[in-house]
């Protein structure tokens, strides 16, 4: 079964400081892409990062970074100098492509949330 | 460039009335659209996704349906909402081909059903 695991429901960081959120995931497919999304308490769906199954080098976007293991299927978010405003829910995702039908499903993991402390 | 609207913002019905939710995307062509619901505090989950015009799949079987009349209009509708309807409604487009993976979110409609 196709799932992504968000193991850490909440975390807290201090200011500067860099914190990793976890996430596992689980398919058979062999081509897939992974994202990171945040979510601030106004509800928009902000995109953050993706990573391509076949990619060899980890993503990289400013101040995050996708550390992506592949053989143990993880794709943690790094921040690097967390800023107040970063305090948000995270949300790990993963694309299944479908070759048939050229549909792009989207599976999202429970998130953590993220507070960080001036 | 590509903009995604939804209406309402913020919806209160009470249980058994009707539900419309429009989504419309302006400046792209044929995009992958979703529609997603998250209920308080929790993950997204896929409701309905559809790669053009009148071709819906359902993701999860309810009192829900969805309609595309138009190749960047999707609608969100019930006949008669449940009080487990009520949450955060999403909906996002992705480019319809290869290449560009992202998915690009409306600002979210929040429905209370009382």
């Amino acid at each position: 079964a196709q799932k992504i695991t968000q193991t850490q429901p909440g975390m807290f960081v201090q200011e500067k400081e860099a914190v990793t959120l976890d996430c596992t995931y689980d398919t058979s497919d062999q081509s897939y892409g992974l994202f990171w999304y945040k979510q601030p308490s106004s509800g928009e769906m902000i995109f953050l990062i993706y990573q391509g199954s076949y990619d060899e080098q980890n993503a990289t976007e400013g101040r995050y970074s996708l550390n992506f293991q592949k053989a143990r299927k993880s794709a943690n978010l790094v921040i690097s100098a967390s800023q107040l405003g970063d305090s948000a829910m995270y949300f790990c995702a993963m694309l299944r492509n479908s070759l048939f039908t050229g549909t792009y499903k989207y599976i999202f993991g429970t998130g953590t949330r993220l507070k960080v402390l001036a | 460039s590509q903009t995604i609207h939804q209406w309402p913002a913020t919806l209160v019905q009470p249980v058994g009335s009707p539900l419309s939710l429009e989504c419309t995307v302006e400046g792209t062509s044929n995009p992958n659209l979703y529609w997603y619901r998250q209920a308080a505090g929790r993950g997204l989950q896929l409701l309905f996704y559809s790669v053009g015009i009148g071709q819906i799949s359902s993701e999860v079987p309810q009192n829900l349906s969805a309609s595309r009349p138009q190749d960047r209009q999707f609608i969100l509708s019930s006949k008669k909402l449940l009080l487990s309807d009520s949450g955060f409604y999403l909906c996002a487009w992705s480019h319809g081909t290869s290449g560009n993976y992202e998915q690009y979110f409306g600002p979210g409609t929040r429905l209370t059903v009382t």
